[in-house]
């Protein structure tokens, strides 16, 4: 399996801009996370998905945020404005049911907001 | 809800020697807890989980964890490390009542020669 997989790696923006993120989680996993990792405040969860449905977005911290999930292969964490305070490395995490506590990581997208 | 203290942030070792990382948990029933290592530039990867039974996880690189729920603590251990081990360690609970991970601040694990 080739795990979780991000794109892009590294996105570069300047402020005002809109941000896409992508992922796509391991096939036949049915919880998907998004967490956002910086200096300051370590890991954040911002929201998560189960067979394709937010359940849970109280992380997600503006408005300026939204994450979809269309179907169960991908998901996109979008950002519009971008700001510099979004500058950050966001993962994407899928569990498999039952034992959904165990994440499995991707390997980030390193987000500069300039 | 639950939380995550690692009293440690950073922790330098001698490569071949023991190493040890402290790991807090803040839960109210039995927790399901967890030890992620991330290297540079990389995402998360497991080392190893408790969720119940025999109290000493035993994981992938040699490392090995032990739940004691007197002193509601997770800690990490590796006999011998190698250089290689060197990379920020994050211990994580989660509650059986639903789906989300709380993280801990990470321990950052220097090797020196």
């Amino acid at each position: 399996d080739a795990g979780v997989i991000q794109s892009p790696r590294h996105e570069v923006t300047e402020m005002g801009q809109e941000v896409t993120l992508r992922c796509k989680p391991i096939s036949g996993h049915d919880y998907l996370f998004w967490y956002r990792q910086t200096m300051m405040r370590g890991l954040e969860l911002l929201i998560y998905f189960n067979n394709n449905v937010p359940i849970d977005d109280s992380g997600m911290p503006e408005d300026r945020f939204s994450a979809k999930m269309p179907n169960a292969s991908f998901s996109t964490l979008k950002i519009q404005p971008s700001e510099p305070r979004d500058s950050a490395v966001y993962f994407c995490a899928s569990s498999p049911g039952p034992r959904r506590n165990i994440q499995y990581f991707g390997a980030g997208t390193r987000l500069s907001v300039l | 809800a639950q939380s995550v203290t690692q009293p440690d942030i950073h922790i330098t070792v001698s490569e071949g020697a023991s190493l040890e990382l402290r790991c807090n948990y803040s839960y109210g029933a039995t927790p399901y807890l967890f030890w992620y290592v991330q290297s540079p530039g990389q995402g998360l990867q497991l080392l190893l989980k408790y969720f119940s039974g025999d109290t000493l996880v035993q994981g992938i690189k040699g490392f090995e964890a032990e739940f004691k729920r007197s002193q509601s603590s997770f800690n990490l251990r590796k006999p011998s490390v190698h250089w290689s081990d060197a990379a920020e360690y994050f211990c994580a609970v989660g509650a059986s009542s639903d789906y989300k991970l709380s993280f801990g601040a990470g321990t950052t694990v220097t090797v020196r020669a």
